[in-house]
């Protein structure tokens, strides 16, 4: 089975500055995904960016980058120039890419609070 | 409204009321599920279901009963439920059964006193 672990249970960051969420799983795949999903107060949970394990290098969406380390299974996620409405709980989750029938594994979330 | 909306968005039941959750989807999906969100704890996939068909039931006790009429809505049924229940409820849907993205709705925070 696949574990997801997040080990900040809460971070605050200053409005503008840079911070990095962590992220490691376990996993005997060789091929997988890996998301980070965002969940702000009382609104949707959207997806923030996605890797495929097959690909080197690492996803960026905006401001929203990710550092994949296969080797280590660690997927970590930098949020660049943060704003107030980056606040919010990040989930770092995991699929494996069997064709069908995969579910994604949570990890327990990262509560993000970004400050004045 | 578009997306996936999920009705009601509270509710506080006691633990002999019998109630239901309802989720829409409006993104032309065939796949839909059912989380379970606890404080300090990750998701927990409860129910799938693929093209109306239930394709996974992840060991959820009976006193939740799930209904999927058609690709477009999927239903909680609950009764007899227990304080542990308490917990936000996230429906989904994607493309397929486990397409790698899902699309959440905003949950329904339910309450069992």
């Amino acid at each position: 089975a696949q574990t997801v672990t997040q080990s900040q249970p809460e971070m605050s960051v200053q409005e503008a500055e840079t911070v990095t969420l962590s992220c490691t799983y376990d996993t005997s795949e060789n091929n997988y995904y890996l998301f980070w999903y965002k969940q702000p107060p009382s609104r949707q949970m959207i997806l923030v960016i996605r890797q495929e394990a097959y690909k080197q290098q690492n996803a960026t969406e905006n401001r929203f980058s990710v550092n994949f380390q296969k080797a280590a299974k660690s997927f970590s996620l930098k949020i660049s120039d943060s704003q107030l409405g980056d606040t919010a709980m990040y989930f770092c989750a995991f699929m494996k890419d069997t064709g069908g029938g995969n579910k994604l594994t949570f990890g327990t979330g990262t509560q993000l609070k970004v400050e004045l | 409204e578009t997306g996936v909306t999920q009705t009601p968005r509270h509710l506080v039941m006691g633990m002999t009321n019998k109630k239901s959750l309802k989720c829409e989807q409006h993104l032309g999906h065939n796949a839909m599920y059912w989380y379970k969100q606890s404080a300090k704890k990750p998701l927990e996939l409860m129910f799938v279901y693929n093209f109306k068909e239930q394709t996974e039931n992840n060991s959820v006790p009976s006193r939740f009963s799930p209904e999927c009429p058609n690709s477009s809505h999927l239903f909680l049924h609950l009764h007899t439920l227990q304080p542990e229940d308490s917990a936000l409820y996230l429906c989904a849907s994607s493309v397929g059964a486990y397409s790698y993205e899902q699309y959440f709705g905003p949950g329904t925070r339910l309450t069992v006193t």
